[in-house]
C-alpha cells in the first residue's frame, strides 16, 4: 500500500544542519518532494528528485534518496529561525497524479 | 515556481449554508487540479482530482453532492461545500499540475469555519 512516514518532531540550534528523514513503501514512486508549510500557510514546493536519482543539492537544502531503502532525508545547511515550519515529505507514483504525503515534521530552530 | 492563488484565504458561514473556494493558476494551464482537506497537526488528505473539462475523480469517503468540484478551465477549479455543518470546518488546500506534470504548485488554503 501506499504509505509515507516521518518522524514528528525535530529541534535544533541556529546554525546547525538539519537532517528531516522520510521512508516510503512503494517502490514505483516516480517523483519523491520536499514542500514546507507554515502556521495557517499553504505549502511551498521547496525541492524534488525524480526516482533515478541519488542527490539534489539546491543552495542550503540537500536531498538524498536511497531507493533501496526507500528512504529519503532533506538536509538544511546553517538552519535558521526562520526555517521553523512543517516540512511534509510526499510521493507521486505516476506522472499527473495526486502526491501522497507524510504526516509532518515539526522543525524547531532555537537561537 | 508558479503561482497558484485560492481565494477566500478565510471563511466563516452559518450551516447549512454553501460555501465556494476557487483555485487558479496565475501563469500556467493546469491540465490537473487536486483538492486536499488538511486537520489541525495532521497531514494531508486528497479529496478529489480534477481534469480540465471532465468530472471530478473523489476519493472514497469523500461525499461528491456535498464537496461539488468544478474544473471548466485551464485556470480555474471551484470547490463549494454545500450545507455546510461544523464539522467540515476544516483548511482546504488546492493543488495544480500542468502539463509536465513534474512539480505540483499549492494555493495557500482557505481556513473554513462553520458555526
Amino acid at each position: 500500500g501506499e504509505d509515507v512516514e516521518q518522524s514528528l518532531f525535530l529541534s535544533v540550534r541556529e546554525g546547525d544542519s538539519s537532517v528531516i528523514n522520510c521512508t516510503y513503501t512503494d517502490s514505483s514512486s516516480t517523483y519523491l518532494y520536499w514542500y514546507k508549510q507554515e502556521p495557517g500557510a499553504g505549502l511551498q514546493l521547496l525541492t524534488y528528485i525524480f526516482s533515478n536519482m541519488d542527490m539534489k543539492q539546491d543552495q542550503r537544502l540537500t536531498v538524498l534518496l536511497n531507493k533501496k531503502d526507500k528512504h529519503l532525508s532533506l538536509r538544511i545547511a546553517d538552519t535558521q529561525t526562520g526555517d521553523s515550519a512543517i516540512y511534509f515529505c510526499a510521493e507521486r507514483l505516476q506522472a499527473g497524479t495526486a502526491l501522497i504525503f507524510g504526516k509532518g515534521t515539526t522543525l524547531s530552530v532555537s537561537s | 515556481g508558479a503561482v497558484v492563488s485560492q481565494h477566500p484565504s478565510w471563511v466563516i458561514c452559518k450551516s447549512g449554508t454553501s460555501v465556494k473556494i476557487e483555485c487558479r493558476s496565475l501563469d500556467f494551464q493546469a491540465t490537473t487540479m487536486f483538492w486536499y482537506r488538511q486537520f489541525p497537526k495532521q497531514s494531508l488528505m486528497l479529496m478529489a482530482t480534477s481534469n480540465e473539462g471532465s468530472k471530478a475523480t473523489y476519493e472514497q469517503g469523500v461525499e461528491k453532492d456535498k464537496f461539488l468540484i468544478n474544473h471548466a478551465s485551464l485556470t480555474l477549479s471551484t470547490l463549494t461545500v454545500t450545507s455546510a455543518h461544523p464539522e467540515d470546518s476544516s483548511f482546504y488546500i488546492c493543488s495544480a499540475s500542468g502539463q509536465r506534470n513534474t512539480e505540483a504548485f499549492f494555493g495557500q488554503g482557505t481556513r473554513l469555519t462553520v458555526v
